[in-house]
C-alpha cells in the first residue's frame, strides 16, 4: 500500500527555536496534505490543509504565522512550528491524499507522527 | 470542531471476548471511518463506511452505521492481546479528505 513518511519522529527543542516536520508521500503523488495535532489522551485536530503549489488552509483557531506550511511538490509538506513554546508541545501527524476519484477518502493514508517536546 | 463522540472511553475485556465500540456524530457525513492508534504512533485505517452502506465486515471487524441516528459501532470479535490500542472513528463530509475524529476509546485485552 501507499506509504507515507514523517520525520523526525521525535524531537525536543529549546523555548523559542523553529522545528521543520517533512511528510513525504513516497509512492504516490499527493496533491493534498493534512496536518493533524494531538495532545496526550486526546483526539486528532486538524489544523491546515496543504495544497501543493498554493497557501495552506487553516483551521479556525490556528495561528498560520505560528505554523508554516508549505508544500512545494506532489511528495512533500513541511510543518515549520516557529518560536516554538512548551505549550506547543504536542503529537503532529500528517495525511497524504492519494487520487482524484470520489471515493479519495479510501485513499488518505497518515504518517507516523511525530511527538515535539520543547522545553 | 470535534464532533465525534465516542463511547465508552476505556474498555478492558479479556482475550477471547468481543469488543464493541460506539461513535456519534453531529452533521451529515459522506463516509465514516475507523482508525487504531498504538500509544505514540500514527494512525492505521482499519475500515470505512460510506453513509448509504449500514455494515461492513473486514476480518474480525464489523462496523455498523445508522445515519439516522448518527452513529456508527465498531466490533471487534474473539480479542486478543495485539488489539490493546485506542480506536478513533472519524467522519467525512463533502470536503474529501479533511477528517473530523472522535474523542476515540482506549481498548485494553489482557492476556
Amino acid at each position: 500500500g501507499a506509504v507515507v513518511s514523517q520525520h523526525p519522529s521525535r524531537v525536543i527543542c529549546k523555548s523559542g527555536t523553529s522545528v521543520k516536520i517533512e511528510c513525504r508521500s513516497l509512492d504516490f503523488q499527493a496533491t493534498t496534505m493534512f496536518w493533524y495535532r494531538q495532545f496526550p489522551k486526546q483526539s486528532l485536530m486538524l489544523m491546515a490543509t496543504s495544497n501543493e503549489g498554493s497557501k495552506a488552509t487553516y483551521e479556525q483557531g490556528v495561528e498560520k504565522d505560528k505554523f508554516l506550511i508549505n508544500h512545494a511538490s506532489l511528495t512533500l509538506s513541511t510543518l515549520t512550528v516557529t518560536s516554538a513554546h512548551p505549550e506547543d508541545s504536542s503529537f503532529y501527524i500528517c495525511s497524504a491524499e492519494a487520487g482524484t476519484s470520489e471515493a479519495t477518502n479510501e485513499k488518505l493514508f497518515f504518517g507516523s507522527g511525530t511527538q515535539l517536546s520543547v522545553l | 470542531s470535534q464532533q465525534g463522540e465516542e463511547d465508552p472511553q476505556a474498555l478492558s475485556i479479556q482475550e477471547g471476548e468481543n469488543a464493541t465500540m460506539n461513535c456519534s456524530y453531529k452533521t451529515s457525513i459522506n463516509n465514516l471511518q475507523w482508525y487504531r492508534q498504538n500509544s505514540g504512533r500514527g494512525l492505521v485505517h482499519l475500515i470505512l463506511i460510506r453513509s448509504n452502506e449500514r455494515e461492513k465486515h473486514s476480518g474480525r471487524l464489523r462496523v455498523t452505521l445508522d445515519t439516522s441516528k448518527k452513529s456508527s459501532s465498531l466490533l471487534i470479535t474473539a480479542s486478543r492481546a495485539a488489539d490493546t490500542a485506542s480506536y478513533f472513528c472519524a467522519t467525512a463530509g463533502t470536503s474529501y479528505g479533511k477528517l473530523t475524529f472522535g474523542q476515540g476509546t482506549i481498548l485494553t485485552v489482557h492476556p
